[in-house]
């Protein structure tokens, strides 16, 4: 039961242009989501979050939106750089003590 | 630095030995996670700590592992007997009421069972 889902298992960019991650979930009583982008061989770094409250948040070149409706957020990335290749996942807050991740998307962004 | 920290970053174990994770966590964090990552997929939880409670665990977590944080500061993962579907990386993170729902991820200890 996959609560969280990243339907895209890749995306390439060209440099400078704008990348769009996209990431669906199933479970209405999520609160807060949240985006993480990870390196091979490294840890989760955290990006960017929303509250279930909010349809926008935006920090620097990172702007998540949320559509509570259709249980959909995505992640813009403007401008796409090289440094931005890695992997990104979405996750969910579940009661507050359990994030639920997405299977992750693979961003390459070529210069 | 004071991220969190792993040890070790790597372990190769034969199979059906014993191994155990450390993880140290960002300092003042008083809630700690244990996440364990296969290729292809995201982190799934495993378990959660607040101060030296255990108040969470997965279905994931069978009766090999064992977690603990003693004294409210680090935590150990141990897996007894391991087998080869075991193979993954183990993530540790941690947050406090400051963070809020944001949690911090640790660098991971990556286990290879042959």
């Amino acid at each position: 039961d996959q609560q969280v889902k990243q339907n895209s298992p890749s995306l390439s960019v060209q440099e400078g242009r704008i990348s769009i991650l996209n990431c669906d979930y199933t479970n209405s009583m999520f609160d807060y989501f949240l985006w993480y982008k990870k390196y091979p061989a490294e840890g989760p770094t955290f990006l960017i979050s929303i509250s279930s409250i909010k349809d926008k948040n935006e920090d620097g070149r990172f702007t998540v939106f949320l559509n509570k409706s259709a249980k959909h957020l995505s992640l813009h990335i403007v401008p796409s750089q090289p440094g931005d290749s890695a992997v990104y996942f979405c996750a969910a807050f579940l009661y507050g003590n359990k994030l639920v991740f997405g299977a992750g998307t693979i961003l390459r962004v070529k210069s | 630095d004071t991220g969190v920290s792993q040890d070790p970053r790597h372990k190769i174990t034969k199979r059906g030995q014993n191994v155990t994770f450390r993880c140290d966590p960002i300092s003042e964090h008083n809630r700690l996670y244990w996440y364990r990552q296969t290729l292809g997929q995201g982190p799934e939880f495993l378990t959660y700590f607040q101060n030296e409670a255990q108040l969470e665990k997965s279905r994931l977590l069978s009766n090999r592992f064992s977690a603990e944080r003693p004294k409210g500061s680090f935590s150990t993962l141990e897996i007894q007997r391991t087998e080869q579907g075991d193979s993954a990386m183990y993530l540790c993170a941690s947050s406090s009421r400051v963070t809020g729902n944001t949690i911090y991820f640790g660098e991971g200890s990556w286990l290879t069972v042959v």
